[in-house]
């Protein structure tokens, strides 16, 4: 199995700042990352795949970047909506998820 | 626009089975792959597997092989999710979710269930 490893678990941030998530892979996946935004009670819901690409219908301020074992989630100008917990994927084999990243309000 | 509805919540006891539905929309079955995603109670996404049924296969995380069965009827366009042997360390929400680009569970999914509580206790 490619394993993911997601830091921080636990990132505090404020309206309107700028803040970064990153993923390793414990082997190259290419490009084959996907990120996703988690609120309470809900199923995630997909923002970036392909590493970079941005779903349709996601805000702009959200961007990935990133190839081989090391990626990237850049939430810019934080909303009140963007408060979350994130999740990346890799889909280069069998599914397999990090451990996640609680966005909280400092 | 694909929607996936999955059954409702089940509480089993241990040692027992349990059979989650996802039924689908329009064409999904026969034109993607569909993989269940689990999440127990405040921790993270665990994939479990995926059946791609216009090519008759199967694919489980080594984890859940001889537990899991995942299958699908194309007359109803529903997909199951059956997991035997439960323990208490099964109860989750359980997932499917589907990659509306791809045929092969390896996806990026973004289309989601609204996820079915199992609960595991004696």
């Amino acid at each position: 199995d490619i394993q993911m490893t997601q830091s921080p678990s636990t990132l505090s941030a404020s309206v309107g700042d700028s803040v970064t998530i990153t993923c390793r892979a414990s082997q190259s996946i290419n490009s084959w990352l996907a990120w996703y935004q988690q609120k309470p009670g809900k199923a995630p819901k997909l923002l970036i795949y392909k590493a970079s690409s941005l779903e349709s219908g996601v805000p702009s301020r959200f961007s990935g970047s990133g190839s081989g074992t090391e990626f990237t989630l850049t939430i810019s100008s934080l909303q009140p909506d963007d408060f979350a917990t994130y999740y990346c994927q890799q889909y280069n084999s069998y599914p397999f998820f990090g451990q996640g990243t609680k966005l909280e309000i400092k | 626009q694909v929607h996936l509805v999955q059954s409702g919540a089940e509480v089993k006891k241990p040692g027992s089975s349990v059979k989650v539905s996802c039924k689908t929309s329009g064409d999904t079955l026969s034109s993607y792959s569909i993989s269940w995603v689990r999440q127990a109670p405040g921790q993270g996404l665990e994939w479990m597997g995926g059946i791609t049924p216009i090519f008759g296969t199967t694919n489980y995380a080594q984890k859940f092989q001889g537990r899991l069965t995942i299958t699908s009827d194309e007359s109803t366009r529903t997909a199951y999710m059956a997991l035997n042997s439960l323990r208490s360390d099964d109860t989750a929400v359980y997932y499917c979710a589907t990659d509306t680009t791809s045929h092969s569970p390896n996806g990026a999914f973004d289309i989601w269930g609204q996820g079915t509580v199992v609960t595991v206790s004696s």
